[in-house]
């Protein structure tokens, strides 16, 4: 079952803050952040497990609710090569997760200066 | 450098031709991944491997088919049984619970 994803879209000026949910009917095991630019491969930005552990490698920042089974993306002072298409990816199952993530359709992010 | 690698950037396919798409990493994950993107669709899974010699179906498997003889390459072939085939093909590799890396993609259109 694929995750739901809010807002579809936001437009925003440069140094303004967004934030980007990820929804699931379904108990969540980890979730993943990706941000893909148009034609172009998606790039990674951020594991969330459950349990709480966060991994990542820019300056984004996530959260990772297991009660509401939602995570939330936070760009703060957005830069204008923060635009692009960002995606949550979900994973369901403990133990190895290699099975594969299931997508949300993406929140479309266009930042003007 | 390590990276993941897809071929080729574009591809055309006639009707009722089976087309394979190649993919190829050097990052040493034991997993790989093919995905299709639509416009407006998201990524859906249509193959899954874990380990060499084996491969599980994801969730739009039909029409496609992969082999996963070494650890490096996971090819995908589109076969004529797939109706509908033009779309965005993204090949993606990880170490078990980790980040996906993906590949260029391929696109393929029929023609």
């Amino acid at each position: 079952q694929q995750p739901v994803q809010s807002p579809q879209a936001v437009i925003l000026r440069e140094g303004e803050d967004a934030v980007i949910n990820c929804s699931s009917s379904k108990a969540l095991y980890s979730v993943h952040w990706y941000r893909q630019k148009h034609g172009e491969a998606p790039v990674f930005l951020m594991i969330l497990l459950k349990g709480g552990e966060q991994k990542g490698h820019e300056k984004i920042s996530a959260s990772f609710n297991e009660k509401k089974q939602q995570s939330s993306l936070y760009l703060t002072a957005s830069q204008l090569s923060y635009s692009g298409t960002y995606f949550c990816g979900t994973n369901w199952q403990s133990g190895g997760g290699a099975d594969g993530l299931t997508f949300g359709k993406g929140t479309h992010l266009i930042i003007q200066p | 450098d390590g990276g993941i690698t897809q071929s080729p950037k574009y591809l055309f396919r006639k009707e009722g031709q089976n087309v394979t798409l190649s993919c190829e990493q050097n990052l040493n994950h034991d997993a790989m991944y093919w995905y299709r993107q639509d416009p407006g669709q998201g990524l859906r899974l249509i193959y899954y491997s874990q380990i060499v010699n084996d491969f599980q179906k994801g969730d739009i498997a039909e029409g496609y088919s992969v082999s996963r003889e070494k650890k490096e390459s996971f090819p995908l072939t589109v076969t004529s049984a797939q109706k509908n085939p033009t779309a965005f093909y993204l090949c993606a590799s990880s170490v078990p619970a980790g980040a996906a890396f993906f590949g260029q993609g391929t696109r393929l259109t029929v023609v």
